[in-house]
Order: structure tokens, then sequence, then C-alpha cells
């Protein structure tokens, strides 16, 4: 399967300022997912963008969808310490017997 | 609700013995499993995908004589590695979905199962 791309591919900011990531896919798609994972760790689903939706909101996390360019992006206000994780974007393609691809991820630190 | 576990979260074998690693849906009926391997540092590559009560459907270039699995219930997938060498040293995770819950059957991770092959 061919995998997604995540930019950037690590990302460290100061706590309280806002972290964007990035991922981009290469064929259509049903849905488009953003997980969290803690090292080690299993993966958290974060929230689930349909391809007929544009824009995506659950508390602190905001994610659009862009299907003519074939990215999303996953911004989190307001970061806290407790968001340090690696952030995997995963899609399931039309007709894709609801199999995921995963993204590369964005490994992201929060700095207290 | 939808839990999945894995069984066990983290295990040590000798190069050349087989590891059988266990995936359970504990509060739902899992009518797919998803098998994935994660090296460090890097993301989640899908292996086989499971039914319940048919051969598992695996990914270009995994080999299915040496990752078995087996689907054999609702709640109940395994994974065997067999013959493991130090190369099959990895990180894997299991997931599952129910196809009876509506439009969109949202897989459920496990917490990963560490194997180290010495």
């Amino acid at each position: 399967s061919q995998q997604g791309e995540e930019d950037p591919q690590a990302l460290s900011i100061q706590e309280g300022e806002n972290a964007t990531m990035n991922c981009s896919y290469k064929t259509s798609i049903n849905n488009l997912q953003w997980y969290r994972q803690n090292s080690g760790r299993g993966l958290v689903h974060l929230i689930l963008i349909r391809s007929n939706e544009r824009e995506k909101h659950s508390g602190r996390l905001r994610v659009t969808l862009d299907t003519s360019k074939k990215s999303s992006s996953l911004l989190i206000t307001a970061s806290r310490a407790a968001d340090t994780a690696s952030y995997f974007c995963a899609t399931d393609r039309v007709f894709g017997n609801e199999k995921l691809t995963f993204g590369t991820g964005t490994r992201l630190t929060i700095i207290p | 609700g939808a839990v999945v576990s894995q069984h066990p979260s983290r295990v040590i074998c000798k190069s050349g013995t087989s590891v059988k690693i266990e995936c359970r849906s504990l509060d739902f009926q899992a009518t797919t499993m998803f098998w994935y391997r994660q090296f460090p540092k890097q993301s989640l590559m899908l292996m086989a995908t499971s039914n319940e009560g048919s051969k598992a459907t695996y990914e270009q270039g995994v080999e299915k004589d040496k990752f078995l699995i087996n689907h054999a219930s609702l709640t109940l997938s395994t994974l065997t590695v067999t013959s493991a060498h130090p190369e099959d040293s990895s990180f894997y995770i299991c997931s599952a979905s129910d196809s009876t819950r509506g439009s969109y059957n949202e897989q459920f991770f496990g917490p990963g199962t560490r194997l180290t092959v010495l």
C-alpha cells in the first residue's frame, strides 16, 4: 500500500502555542482520520473527517481536508505537555474494504 | 465501549521459536480484525486483514506462512510469528471493527505487543 506523507516529521513548540501538522495522500478517499500515539503505546482515535467535509472541530482540535490537493491538516490549539506524542493521519479508500493507510507521522514535543 | 486488548504486551523469545499474540474485542463482536506492524519511529504498516471464520488476506510482501493469522471467533484473533528471527522484532498492533455498527466501520486499536527476538 502507498503511504501518505506527513510534515513536519518532527515539531517542537512551547506549551501554549498552536501546533499544525499536515498530511498528504495519493488516492481518492472515503474518510481521513487522525490518531495519536504515545511512545510505545497503541493508537488513540482523535477525529474523523469525511471526504465531503472541509473542516471539523473537536475541542482543541481543528482538522481541514482539501480533496483537490489530497491533503489535510491537524491544528492543536493551546498545546499542553500532555499533547507530546506522535500523530498519524490515516485514510481509507473508496472500495478499499475499510483498510487504513497511515501517513508517516509527526512527532510532536511540547516544551513546558 | 469498543475496547480491544492484546496479550502479551511484551515478549522476548529466542531465534527460531514461535510466538503467539492474541487480540480480543472485549465488548463488541469484531467481524474484521487487522494486524499492523510498526518499526521504531515509523508508521504502521498493514500486514493482513482477517474476517471471522475465513482465511486472512495478506498484504503484498507479507509471508503468510511466517505470520499465521487465525480469527476463529468474533472476539478473538491470533497472530503467530513462526520461526522468529531478530528482524521480526517489532511492535505489533491489532485493530477490530464491527461491520454491523453502521455505515462506517471504525477500527478500534489494541495497545500493541512489543516483540523482541534474541
